[in-house]
């Protein structure tokens, strides 16, 4: 059975470009978790898709970020435009039902420069 | 809130030594609490988690987990460590919703 998978593995972009990450979840799993890590502090929680639907996204940080998940298979998360601070490891996790364990893909790791 | 926290920035260990990574939580109800593991240039690999029933929690790699519920820890412990167990790890709680909140993760160094 595949894993989670993002694409790409490495992004590097100026301030205030545009980019656009990809996250396939394991087939089957609804639940779809979008995460960071900044700096290398903290991962933070950023969203949670069931299926197409936004369950949760409190932990989004402003509106320069977008994530979506139509026909609720993989999920982009764009970022436009991207800021200094937005550098750091971005993780997805999907999970078949709510409460299951997570499954995390490899990160895509953003400088912005 | 809930929240955990890992005390240690980094711990370090020779080969062979017992291995033990801490984690403390804290929670309102029952907690959910999980290990992850980071290897270099890797993705986050679930090692074990606790629900419910036994304390001690059997996990991958030879890894276990032991719930204290008096003293609202999950240590992360394994009794032989292998240079190959260097890497970072994440103690996590789960809320009600699958929201997962991780501690700063501890780096261990296994040394031959």
């Amino acid at each position: 059975e595949a894993g989670v998978t993002q694409f790409p593995s490495h992004s590097v972009i100026e301030k205030g470009q545009t980019v656009t990450l990809r996250c396939d979840p394991i087939s089957g799993h609804d639940n779809l978790y979008w995460y960071r890590r900044v700096m290398g502090k903290e991962i933070k929680f950023l969203l949670h898709f069931v299926k197409e639907s936004k369950q949760d996204e409190s932990g989004m940080p402003n509106n320069r970020f977008l994530a979506e998940r139509t026909g609720g298979t993989y999920s982009t998360l764009k970022v436009q435009p991207a800021e200094l601070e937005d550098s750091g490891v971005y993780f997805c996790a999907s999970s078949p039902n709510l409460g299951d364990t997570q499954y995390f893909g490899p990160g895509t790791r953003l400088t912005v420069l | 809130a809930q929240s955990v926290a890992q005390p240690e920035d980094q711990v370090n260990v020779a080969e062979g030594n017992p291995l033990t990574v801490k984690c403390t939580y804290s929670v309102s109800g029952n907690p959910y609490l999980f290990w992850y593991v980071q290897y270099p240039n890797r993705g986050l690999q679930f090692l074990l988690k606790y629900i419910t029933g036994d304390n001690l929690v059997k996990g991958s790699y030879g890894f276990e987990a032991e719930f204290n519920k008096s003293q609202t820890s999950f240590h992360l412990k394994k009794p032989s460590a292998l240079v190959s167990d260097s890497a970072l790890y994440f103690c996590a709680v789960r809320d009600s919703w699958g929201k997962l909140q991780f501690g700063a993760g501890t780096q261990v160094v296994v040394t031959p």
